[in-house]
């Protein structure tokens, strides 16, 4: 069965710094991966996805996001973190029929 | 375009009540998918349904039960409600091999 690993439960940058949220995967094949972003009180948001091809790919409000096969992660990075981006971020790997498995998501906060 | 939406938003009942989760989407979608979101365990997949009029159990079926009549709505019925049961419910859908739509969750408390 597959699984995700979200090894940070909080992280805390400050505003303008760079992000970087750990993300591992255990997939018997070619995993398609996604990141997606919870704000307080709402439902999630798809920031990127992984299906094939480029490695590292773009996604919306500046993040991106590299696959790494050999070390089966998929890192979400962000150069530039503001106020805005406080939120909880999950990781998240496909399985049958589009089902999801997620990590236990990652808590950011942006400090001034 | 509403997306994915969840009716209720709130509730709360007692132990052994039983109600229904309504999911609608409006976006033709195939797949539909119904978690729980508990605090520091993620998101967990209750049921799913690939079409009309099938359903599947995902990692945590128990006590929940699912139908899905009509294309664009998935039901989750709660027959006889425990505390364990009280989190945020969220409800999915997606096209074939698309990713996942969120509707913004249901917070059901059961005292």
């Amino acid at each position: 069965a597959q699984s995700v690993t979200q090894p940070d439960i909080h992280i805390t940058v400050s505003e303008g710094a760079s992000l970087e949220l750990r993300c591992n995967y255990s997939y018997g094949a070619t995993p398609y991966l996604f990141w997606y972003v919870q704000s307080p009180g709402q439902g999630l948001q798809l920031l990127l996805k992984y299906f094939s091809g480029d490695t590292l790919v773009q996604g919306i409000k500046g993040f991106e996001a590299e696959f790494k096969r050999s070390q089966s992660s998929f890192n979400l990075r962000k150069p530039s973190v503001h106020w805005s981006d406080a939120a909880e971020y999950f990781c998240a790997v496909r399985g049958g029929y589009s089902t999801l498995t997620f990590g236990k998501g990652t808590m950011l906060l942006v400090s001034p | 375009n509403a997306g994915v939406t969840q009716t209720p938003k709130f509730r709360v009942l007692k132990t052994g009540q039983s109600m229904t989760l309504l999911c609608a989407q409006d976006m033709n979608h195939e797949y539909m998918y119904w978690y729980r979101q508990d605090p520091g365990m993620g998101l967990r997949l209750i049921h799913y349904s690939v079409g009309e009029g099938t359903t599947a159990k995902g990692e945590v079926p128990d006590g929940y039960n699912v139908s899905r009549l009509k294309k664009q709505n998935f039901l989750l019925g709660l027959e006889s409600a425990a505390p364990s049961q009280t989190s945020v419910y969220f409800c999915a859908s997606s096209p074939l091999w698309e990713p996942q739509h969120f509707g913004d969750g249901t917070r059901l408390s059961i005292l």
